[in-house]
């Protein structure tokens, strides 16, 4: 592994399915976020951690769950999926909670 | 409310210089960046400003004005594989990235 990897790459998926996308980075850095990016819309924070243990809620939380069990793995969990998640998923890391962030290659996400 | 503004798309010509404009309005300053994403891909650093003047990297160049909330990212010696969107973000004083909606740039040879 190298850098930031995500699974699923796409999904579609039901409406009221529990889904599990997940995130692995293997640069030891303490912070990780999720992001999702809609067409004409910047990308939107859903929830980060600032080091293993800790997790906190971004701008967009609402049907989006996190935890954060090591350092190496932040796994963004829909409890109940809608269409209005409909979106692509990016993970991002960074040093410490202020530096340069690297991504993930995303995730494709549609809710039927 | 927080705000990051940029033009939604430009059009340059190959080997020629490209500005890309951000303003933004947000709660605190704690830097800006920019990042390079191609169609399907994940963004990529570019750049960062902290403190006001233009940093220079190779054939890309970003400027800060913290004063007037605006920044540009310039592109020189323009590349077919220069056609993608950049994306401004500001560190706002949680220290949490507010993101513009990028700029597609459309290189034409």
């Amino acid at each position: 592994i190298a850098g930031i990897t995500q699974a699923p790459t796409s999904q579609i998926l039901a409406a009221g399915r529990r889904m599990t996308l997940r995130c692995t980075q293997d640069m030891r850095h303490n912070a990780m976020y999720w992001y999702r990016q809609d067409l004409g819309l910047g990308l939107r924070l859903i929830h980060y951690s600032n080091t293993a243990g800790t997790t906190g809620k971004g701008e967009v939380p609402d049907g989006y769950s996190v935890s954060r069990a090591n350092t190496d793995d932040f796994p963004l969990t829909l409890a109940s999926a809608v269409p209005s998640q409909t979106s692509v998923y990016f993970c991002a890391s960074s040093e410490e909670l202020a530096g340069v962030q690297f991504f993930g290659p995303g995730t494709r996400l549609t809710v039927l | 409310g927080q705000n990051i503004d940029q033009p939604t798309e430009m059009t340059a010509t190959e080997g020629a210089i490209v500005q890309i404009n951000c303003t933004y309005q947000t709660s605190g300053f704690n830097g800006l960046f920019w990042y390079q994403q191609h169609a399907g891909e994940a963004p990529t650093f570019l750049s960062y400003n902290v403190l006001d003047g233009l940093e220079e990297k190779g054939r890309f160049s970003s400027f800060l004005s913290r004063s007037k909330g605006y920044s540009y990212l310039l592109l020189k010696e323009l590349q077919m594989k220069d056609s993608a969107s950049y994306l401004c973000a500001v560190l706002d004083s949680n220290y949490q990235l507010i993101w513009g909606a990028g700029t597609k740039l459309i290189i034409k040879p």
